[in-house]
């Protein structure tokens, strides 16, 4: 199984421009999450999803969107990257106590 | 705000001693994680105990909770180079009638050969 699959794995943005990365899993978890990671820091909840068609916001979810049209993606929108988004960002999705991350991310915006 | 918070932000052991790095956290938990990285990699699941456990084993690592004190420990035996890295630990608790998990700002473990 590949579990929780990130795509890209690496970018870099103007700031202005917009993207979307996706977050796929296939092990039919309902929960779903994007965090970020910062230098030195651990990981700070963006948005999460508690099943298909419904999402809510995390701990710094300012300047992003999120979408769950279906129960396997979830995807992460970025409509004006900023530097300060500048950032590595992990997918996780579980069942109750039980969380599998995504190789992250690495996403720069100058 | 970040639920976990490490104790020690750093360390720096030789090769063959034992690691023990401290979370303290806020509020109620269902379960307590810890996590691996290693330097611009992903996360490494480690161990999970659990409310109602006070302490857990797998393999050189050793974890203890407790609640009373909304404080966990992660102990790390017969130390190896290859164990450096970052450790985080993240509660897992039910807020708002959705779990979710929050991390700590992780110990940095440097294990000289």
């Amino acid at each position: 199984n590949a579990g929780v699959t990130q795509t890209p794995k690496f970018r870099v943005l103007k700031t202005g421009q917009s993207m979307t990365l996706l977050c796929a899993q296939d092990m039919n978890h309902e929960y779903m999450y994007w965090y970020r990671q910062d230098p030195g820091m651990g990981l700070r909840l963006i948005h999460y999803s508690v099943g298909e068609g419904t999402t809510a916001k995390g701990e710094v979810p300012d300047g992003y969107n999120v979408s769950r049209l279906k129960k396997q993606n979830f995807l992460l929108g970025l409509e004006s990257a900023a530097p300060s988004q500048t950032s590595v960002y992990f997918c996780a999705s579980s069942y109750p106590g039980s969380y599998t991350f995504g190789s992250g991310t690495r996403l720069t915006v100058v | 705000s970040q639920q976990g918070e490490e104790d020690p932000q750093a360390l720096s052991i030789q090769e063959g001693e034992n690691a023990t790095m401290n979370c303290s956290y806020k509020t109620s938990i269902n379960n307590l994680q810890w996590y691996r990285q290693n330097s611009g990699r992903g996360l490494v699941h480690l161990i999970l105990i659990r409310s109602n456990e006070r302490e857990k084993h797998s393999g050189r690592l050793r974890v203890t909770l407790d609640t009373s004190k909304k404080s966990s420990s992660l102990l790390i035996t017969a130390s190896r180079a290859a164990d450096t890295a970052s450790y985080f630990c993240a509660t897992d608790a039910t807020q708002g009638g959705s779990e979710k998990l929050v991390f700590g700002k992780g110990t940095k473990l440097t294990v000289n050969p």
